[in-house]
């Protein structure tokens, strides 16, 4: 029931950089809505990564990083390491369900 | 530090009702501006929120859900709690506590998860 599209994969070398999008529409992220994301390792619990489009929890990189722009929301992984290898998944609020929704999800591979 | 523990059956049969419990520890449910959620993962797949609760009692589900679900709180044990009756096979998933800051926020707190299958 995912209302946020995410690319299925992306993937990068270890010390690259790669961008993750996420994108919603006018009852979601377009109306205003903060955006978040969350790394997930196999078999885990989610992480909070980024909250309310760009701020880092405490403990969470600088070379990880957010941004919102429209209908849209991006986390961006620079300097890629072998620990990156995870799901990502973004957040948002939607007004239609007066509820969370989050994205399709990402799988990050380190090549 | 604030944990969360979910507690409840691994395997419901379909038809039956799933009840599934969190324990808070290391805060309280009480503190003002945070909402306690249940979030789900079928295997493999991505999250589905099922709703929120704030501790005075106010409700906010999932509308796909929202005919079969309940969410409860008990302040004086710190717990809060999810009732999904009529569960079929389509319900098999990780179910996730959660603490969200705001109705409309981000998830700062997750409780480690716990599988429910539904299989005869």
């Amino acid at each position: 029931q995912s209302v946020l599209t995410q690319p299925p994969s992306v993937s990068g070398a270890p010390g690259q950089r790669v961008t993750i999008s996420c994108t919603g529409s006018s009852s979601n992220i377009g109306a205003g809505f903060d955006v978040h994301w969350y790394q997930q390792l196999p078999g885990t619990a989610p992480k909070l990564l980024i909250y309310t489009n760009s701020n880092r929890p405490s403990g969470v990189p600088d070379r990880i990083s957010g941004s919102k722009s429209g209908t849209s929301a991006s986390l961006a992984i620079t300097g890629l390491q072998a620990e990156d290898e995870a799901d990502y998944f973004c957040q948002s609020f939607d007004s239609s369900l007066s509820g969370s929704v989050f994205g399709t999800g990402t799988k990050v591979t380190v090549l | 530090q604030l944990q969360l523990q979910e507690s409840g059956p691994g395997l419901v049969k379909p038809s039956e009702t799933l009840s599934l419990t969190c324990s808070v520890s290391g805060g309280s449910i009480t503190s003002s501006r945070y909402y306690w959620g249940w979030i789900r993962q079928p295997p493999g797949k991505g999250l589905e929120w099922i709703g929120n609760i704030y501790y005075s009692g106010t409700t906010y589900y999932n509308p796909s859900l929202k005919s079969r679900v309940t969410l409860s709180v008990d302040t004086s044990k710190n717990q809060f709690s999810l009732k999904l009756t009529s569960m079929t096979a389509a319900d098999t998933a990780v179910y996730y506590c959660a603490r969200l800051y705001d109705t409309s926020g981000w998830v700062d707190s997750w409780g480690q998860g716990t599988l429910v299958t539904v299989s005869s």
